[in-house]
């Protein structure tokens, strides 16, 4: 049962312009979500994250769109760049007792931005 | 400062030989957590730990053992390795502020395992 699901396998985008990465959730006891940014041969790597309270958090070029009513989060990176090119993981907490600092992980998205 | 450190970085295993993954946090995280990462299937849950002493399964935690015997540390253990369990795995670690609050993981940097 995949909770979290990154439909998308793979984004390819033009330097300067917009990625959308999106990400779907079941579970209505997630509470926070999270971005993560892995490069070939490293360990994955913190980007963002937005509370279930929320519905928008901005951080430079990353924006993190939550819709809870569709179970639905998204990760906007504008302009893209080159350097931004690696996979993108999605994660979800909570889900009440001990799962709350449990992280659940989409399948991840791979992004290639083309200079 | 280390943040999270994963020993050995890559090994070849025979099937049925058994191994010791292992990872150390200098961070005096609660929560620890074992993930391994498989094309197409993202990084999957293994087991976790919420603190010294305690454990708890994930989402595929067959063939697996794990001991959180001190805060710091967080064994992975593989008793008769299989081809299946050829991956790469991550160990994790956070602290937890209550819910709906900041669940940010630091990762280390994988363990290449192989098994043949």
């Amino acid at each position: 049962d995949q909770q979290v699901k990154q439909n998308s396998p793979s984004l390819s985008v033009q330097e300067g312009r917009i990625s959308i990465l999106n990400c779907d959730y079941t579970n209505s006891m997630f509470d926070y979500f999270l971005w993560y940014k892995k490069y070939p041969a490293e360990g994955p790597t913190f980007l963002i994250s937005i509370s279930s309270i929320k519905d928008k958090n901005e951080d430079g070029r990353f924006t993190v769109f939550l819709n809870k009513s569709a179970k639905h989060l998204s990760l906007h990176i504008v302009p893209s760049q080159p350097g931004d090119s690696a996979v993108y993981f999605c994660a979800a907490s909570g889900g009440g007792g001990t799962s709350y600092g449990k992280l659940t992980f989409g399948q991840g998205t791979i992004l290639t931005v083309h200079p | 400062n280390a943040g999270v450190t994963q020993t050995p970085k890559f090994r070849v295993l025979k099937t049925g030989q058994s191994m010791t993954l292992l990872c150390a946090q200098d961070m005096n995280h609660e929560y620890m957590y074992w993930y391994r990462q498989d094309p197409g299937m993202g990084l999957r849950l293994i087991h976790y730990s919420v603190g010294e002493g305690t454990t708890a399964k994930g989402e595929v935690p067959d063939g697996y053992n794990v001991s959180r015997l001190k805060k710091q540390n967080f064994l992975l253990g593989l008793e008769s390795a299989a081809p299946s369990q050829t991956s790469v795995y991550f160990c994790a670690s956070s602290y937890f502020e209550g819910p709906g609050q900041n669940t940010e993981a630091f990762f280390g940097q994988g363990t290449r395992l192989t098994v043949v």
